[in-house]
């Protein structure tokens, strides 16, 4: 079956980075896009980007253009997304999907990635 | 603030049926076929319930369906269970960017 399995919680502190993995199985990785999506304590869901794993091509969000980077790994199925110089305001669940076309079929577990001095 | 405007909540009563609303522009909902519901339970990742509009994936009860008029895409439920007590959200296709909605609190009562 199709499963997503992301990484362990994170703390970090303010101006540091963070990288979350997601280790896809049970689909043809290079086949499908994978999005990250995060939700903020207590709030919605909000779009970071994604990247094909095809290619390797990416579109990310504007607001976080310039501190955010999507990459993968077709060797062992994994997508990462690294985020740079973090602030109070990135405390939040992170999510990787699976983009089919338009929507986000398969999600994976979340990573909750708390920034706090 | 988010680009597509939902209810933050709707209520309804075991058997009854609810219908969300999802509010766009021209340049989202109204210009592409391409609006997809997730449902979200506490502390749990986000389940894709209604794709393109109104397509169900495999394995959602045929009780979610889902349409779309003009600039508003809406969710209705029919025959209201205890477990779809939940979040709902509605994103859609915006060019090269999906949006999300704000999301709406679904109670059963």
């Amino acid at each position: 079956q199709v499963q997503l399995v992301q990484s362990g919680a994170e703390v970090k502190k303010p101006g540091a980075s963070v990288k979350v993995s997601c280790k896809a199985s049970g689909y043809t990785f290079t086949s499908y896009g994978i999005s990250w999506v995060r939700q903020a304590p207590g709030q919605g869901l909000e779009w970071m980007g994604w990247i094909s794993a095809y290619n390797g091509n990416t579109n990310y969000a504007q607001k976080l253009q310039g501190r955010v980077t999507m990459t993968t790994d077709t060797s062992t199925s994994t997508a990462y997304m690294e985020l740079r110089s973090l602030r109070s305001d990135d405390t939040a669940v992170y999510y990787c999907a699976i983009k089919s076309g338009s929507y986000l079929d398969y999600w994976g577990q979340g990573t909750l990635v708390t920034v706090s001095s | 603030q988010s680009a597509l405007t939902q209810p933050r909540s709707v209520s309804g009563s075991p058997g009854q049926s609810v219908t969300i609303s999802c509010t766009g522009t021209s340049s989202d909902v109204g210009g592409y076929n391409y609006v997809s519901w997730y449902q979200q339970h506490p502390g749990k990742a986000p389940k894709l319930m209604i794709y393109d509009v109104s397509k169900r994936p495999s394995g959602v009860p045929d009780r979610f369906s889902g349409s779309k008029s003009g600039n508003t895409a809406s969710l209705t439920i029919s025959g209201l269970q205890a477990e779809d007590e939940a979040d709902y959200y509605c994103c859609s296709y915006a060019g090269s960017y999906p949006s999300f909605g704000g999301g709406t609190k679904l109670t059963v009562l």
